[in-house]
């Protein structure tokens, strides 16, 4: 398709299960991010890649959260151990370069039991 | 990033222009404004974004004052499809971050 895609598109699990989510850029595009959004609240940046340099890590908000994107394409956002705090939609995006708008995905709609 | 203020909510009658404002006193010369907006349930969706010139394409068009301090997001014929939160967010070109206020409840009306 022509947009970002995520999967799954929902996910439930019980606390201190490991969890991926994927996340499907726009093809061309060079910087993708992973965000989260809780019921009502804005979104909260988690990461963010550009082409081959290093990660932006600095919004992931522990070591049990980390994101990897193999060939610069489709990226996958690992949370192990979860607690139910990290319930939220996991939005992911990309762009043509970080200057650009951003074209976001459907989300995955995590629910931690 | 420069901080912006929008009014909470709006209405606008369907076919009528949206006109959704946004102030941003304190953008410095290398921030853009960028609009987002948000349908209930779906992730944002990119409108538009500009530095200092006004901006238009298929879905909006952007109205930046000369000092920059302020903008205007028109939706020239709104439909009920348009109904969403509108979000105001000043950046700079290189940040990576971009965080999303309490934004602007646009309701158009039939």
């Amino acid at each position: 398709g022509a947009g970002v895609s995520q999967s799954p598109s929902n996910k439930v699990t019980e606390k201190g299960k490991d969890v991926e989510l994927r996340c499907d850029p726009i093809s061309g595009h060079t910087a993708l991010y992973w965000y989260r959004q809780s019921l009502g609240q804005g979104l909260e940046f988690l990461i963010y890649f550009q082409g081959n340099s290093a990660p932006d890590k600095s919004g992931l908000p522990s070591d049990r959260f980390s994101a990897e994107r193999t060939g610069g394409s489709v990226s996958t956002l690992t949370i192990q151990r979860t607690q139910q705090e990290d319930s939220a939609v996991y939005l992911c995006a990309s762009s043509f370069s970080v200057a650009d708008g951003r074209f976001f995905g459907p989300g995955t709609r995590l629910t931690v039991l | 990033d420069a901080k912006t203020t929008q009014p909470p909510s709006m209405d606008c009658a369907e076919g009528r222009a949206a006109n959704l404002p946004c102030n941003h006193s304190t953008i410095s010369g290398n921030e853009y404004v960028y609009w987002y907006r948000q349908i209930h349930s779906q992730g944002p969706q990119y409108i538009i974004h500009g530095l200092k010139n006004n901006e238009t394409n298929e879905m909006a068009s952007l109205i930046i004052t000369e000092d920059r301090k302020s903008s205007t997001l028109i939706l020239p014929h709104a439909t009920l499809r348009d109904t969403a939160v509108y979000y105001c967010i000043v950046r700079g070109h290189n940040n990576n971050d971009m965080r999303f206020g309490a934004g602007t409840r646009l309701t158009v009306k039939p």
